[in-house]
């Protein structure tokens, strides 16, 4: 089943605990990207990656780190974590740029973070 | 700056009852526009892309269109059903660019 997949689906840390939250795609896609969910602001992109080894900003990218050494991982990690990273986070992957190819994003189904 | 706006933010209709939901854009230059569907606790999933030259698709009850000179599209449900109670997200793609622009969505219920 082509699916991408998130985990943990939960995540309660503490302030300063480097954490990472791994993502995963079976569709060989070359985009994959990070976005975090907070209520009244909707998505925003974090980061994005165009295919193995390139990696750019995205809207909000302060305070998290993202590796692609293979087309099919992209983990984001947040090295020394705050109460405001507090949210609601999805990896999506898709076949190429959302521009260029016109295809979907392809959404895990997220994962619940809470620093304390 | 590329925002996209939809309207109304909530809302409540009876199972069996059509509506539309709106979405207003100012990206430019347009390259794509997406409807997805977002169910509670769940990853938004995509019912309709469309590009600048179409101004109608439908995916079953879901019927989307879009007015590019008005940089507006909408998104129309025919007899909801109470699984289509969830957030309907509307997503614009600049030319070029690698970035997309969310809306804040529409949370749609559907009651008996």
């Amino acid at each position: 089943e082509a699916q991408v997949t998130q985990n943990p689906r939960y995540l309660i840390t503490v302030t300063g605990k480097k954490l990472t939250v791994t993502c995963s795609q079976n569709m060989n896609h070359e985009y994959m990207s990070w976005y975090r969910q907070d209520p009244g602001l909707g998505l925003r992109q974090i980061y994005y990656s165009m295919n193995v080894e390139v990696t750019d900003k995205g809207d909000v990218p302060e305070g998290y780190k993202v590796s692609r050494k293979e087309k099919r991982n992209f983990p984001l990690i947040l090295e020394s974590p705050s109460p405001n990273q507090t949210s609601l986070y999805f990896c999506a992957s898709s076949l190429g740029t959302a521009s260029l190819y016109n295809s979907p994003l392809h959404f895990g189904n997220g994962t619940r973070l809470t620093v304390t | 700056k590329n925002q996209v706006e939809q309207s109304p933010q909530s809302l409540i209709i009876l199972e069996g009852k059509n509506c539309t939901l709106q979405c207003n854009y100012t990206v430019s230059p347009f390259s794509n526009l997406r409807w997805y569907k977002q169910d509670t606790g769940r990853g938004p999933v995509s019912l309709t892309i469309m590009t600048f030259s179409e101004n109608t698709k439908s995916n079953g009850r879901y019927t989307a269109t879009l007015d590019a000179d008005t940089k507006q599209s909408s998104l129309h449900i025919t007899a909801s059903q109470l699984s289509d109670s969830a957030s309907y997200i509307c997503v614009v793609s600049v030319r070029g660019y690698q970035k997309v622009t969310f809306g804040i969505g529409t949370k749609l219920q559907v009651i008996p």
